[in-house]
């Protein structure tokens, strides 16, 4: 059971905007930076946000990251099908000493 | 480009030792913290363990702590992980990220990952 919890699934049809959550507690979320991470079928995740909103070089404008108290989301605009994969959310745990990831949302291009 | 590659994985029956390496394509290797993540099969994303870029400080997830051991070789480039007591749980793909600095704290991402081993523990 993750500490940072996500929902299972989100879709959109292309050109739509979706958003992901991801919600964790004090001792993560609420005073440390979190990242998201890109998992196309079949590869290995890929650094999508890091520091709640920063995206590396070659990450689409279109994905954007927010923070806000104990939660973070991701927001995928003008959605294409190439965005169809697994997202996951991770933040330094205090209580742990250690970063944390989400339980992954898979996101579906109707 | 950062390239990560992987090897090691393999079968092995439980109780069993592996050795997992990553080679990795980066000039300042020592600059930067390296880690393992592990994915179940079907399942989601877990930290097993950091090392810091001189390998002077380490972390390990609770479910691998006294089982598994994480070093490296600056020289070589290449970051090690030793299994001992492999158990059903251990099986994954096991992947080789790095950190974007050198030392395992709040601050980091997991900037690049290698393409994975699939370690399989069973009898």
């Amino acid at each position: 059971q993750s500490v940072l919890t996500q929902p299972p699934s989100a879709s959109g049809t292309p050109g739509q905007r979706v958003t992901i959550s991801c919600s964790g507690s004090n001792s993560n979320i609420g005073s440390n930076y979190v990242s998201w991470y890109q998992q196309l079928p079949g590869t290995a995740p890929k650094l999508l946000i890091s520091r709640n909103s920063q995206r590396p070089s070659g990450v689409p404008d279109r994905f954007s990251g927010s923070k806000s108290g104990t939660s973070a989301s991701l927001a995928i605009s003008g959605l294409r099908s190439e965005d169809e994969a697994g997202y996951y959310c991770a933040a330094w745990d205090d209580s742990l000493s250690g970063h944390v990831f989400g339980s992954g949302t898979k996101v579906t291009v109707l | 480009e950062v390239l990560l590659e992987e090897s090691g994985g393999d079968w092995e029956q439980p109780g069993g030792s592996l050795r997992l390496s990553c080679a990795a394509s980066i000039f300042t290797f020592s600059a930067y913290a390296m880690s393992w993540v592990r994915q179940a099969p079907g399942k989601g994303l877990e930290l097993v363990s950091v090392i810091s870029g001189s390998g002077d400080n380490t972390y390990y997830g609770d479910s691998v702590k006294g089982r598994f051991t994480i070093s490296r070789d600056n020289a070589k480039k290449a970051v090690y992980l030793q299994m001992r007591g492999l158990r059903a749980e251990d099986t994954a793909t096991y992947y080789c990220a790095r950190l974007s600095g050198p030392f395992y704290s709040d601050y980091v991402s997991f900037d690049s990952w290698g393409q994975g081993t699939l370690v399989t523990v069973s009898s």
